[in-house]
């Protein structure tokens, strides 16, 4: 049962343009988000996080958005660079563990 | 300051054999952990140490899975017998503070193919 899910495999973008890597999860529990950032052959990187009492964060060119009555969290990376070009990961801790579950990822392609 | 190491990067077995994977955290981190990540999927935790206790190992197969950390520092992670489900990249974290996920680095991992 697949708590934390990022529906699309993948994205392509314009090199300047905006991404937008979105995430759903099942569990109302989970009050904690993280995106990670994988490159080939690396592990994953964490990239930024947002507690379930906000409903924005931002680090620089990368905003997270959580819409906890959808369900729904969103990243957005402005602008894209080739970079960027990378396996996104959307997850959360399991209530009540410090277990974290893990979205099934998606590339992201940012093209010159 | 160096990262998470494992070794070796690459493996390929045949299943029924057994398969060890060892990994050096970053120093003084004293949380571990072990995962597993197939292909197309997300990293699942197989199993979490604090120094060299276990903290969740809830989703270990423990017929076939183990994993020590005698010393506090290095962990190994053994499958035996294997199996062609096992094919994977098994990925070593250490994180300086426990539940703290930003504080959590990750190794390049293993990847296993089973035959």
């Amino acid at each position: 049962d697949q708590q934390v899910k990022q529906n699309s495999p993948s994205l392509s973008v314009q090199e300047g343009r905006i991404s937008i890597l979105n995430c759903d999860y099942t569990n109302s529990m989970f009050d904690y988000f993280l995106w990670y950032k994988k490159y080939p052959a690396e592990g994953p990187t964490f990239l930024i996080s947002i507690s379930s009492i906000k409903d924005k964060n931002e680090d620089g060119r990368f905003t997270v958005f959580l819409n906890k009555s959808a369900k729904h969290l969103s990243l957005h990376i402005v602008p894209s660079q080739p970079g960027d070009s990378a396996v996104y990961f959307c997850a959360a801790p399991q209530g009540g563990s410090e277990k974290l579950v893990f979205g099934k990822g998606m590339k992201l392609t940012v093209n010159p | 300051e160096a990262g998470v190491a494992q070794s070796p990067r690459y493996k390929i077995i045949e299943k029924r054999q057994s398969v060890a994977f060892w990994c050096n955290p970053i120093s003084g981190h004293a949380t571990l952990y072990w995962y597993q990540q197939i292909l197309g999927q997300g990293p699942k935790l197989l199993i979490q140490f604090q120094n060299n206790g276990v903290v969740d190992d809830s989703q270990l197969p423990k017929d076939r899975f183990s994993a020590e950390r005698l010393k506090g520092v290095d962990s190994t992670l053994k499958i035996q017998p294997a199996k062609l489900e096992d094919s994977a990249v098994y990925l070593c974290a250490s994180s300086l503070i426990r539940g703290r996920w930003e504080t959590q680095y990750f190794g390049p991992g293993t990847r296993l193919l089973v035959l």
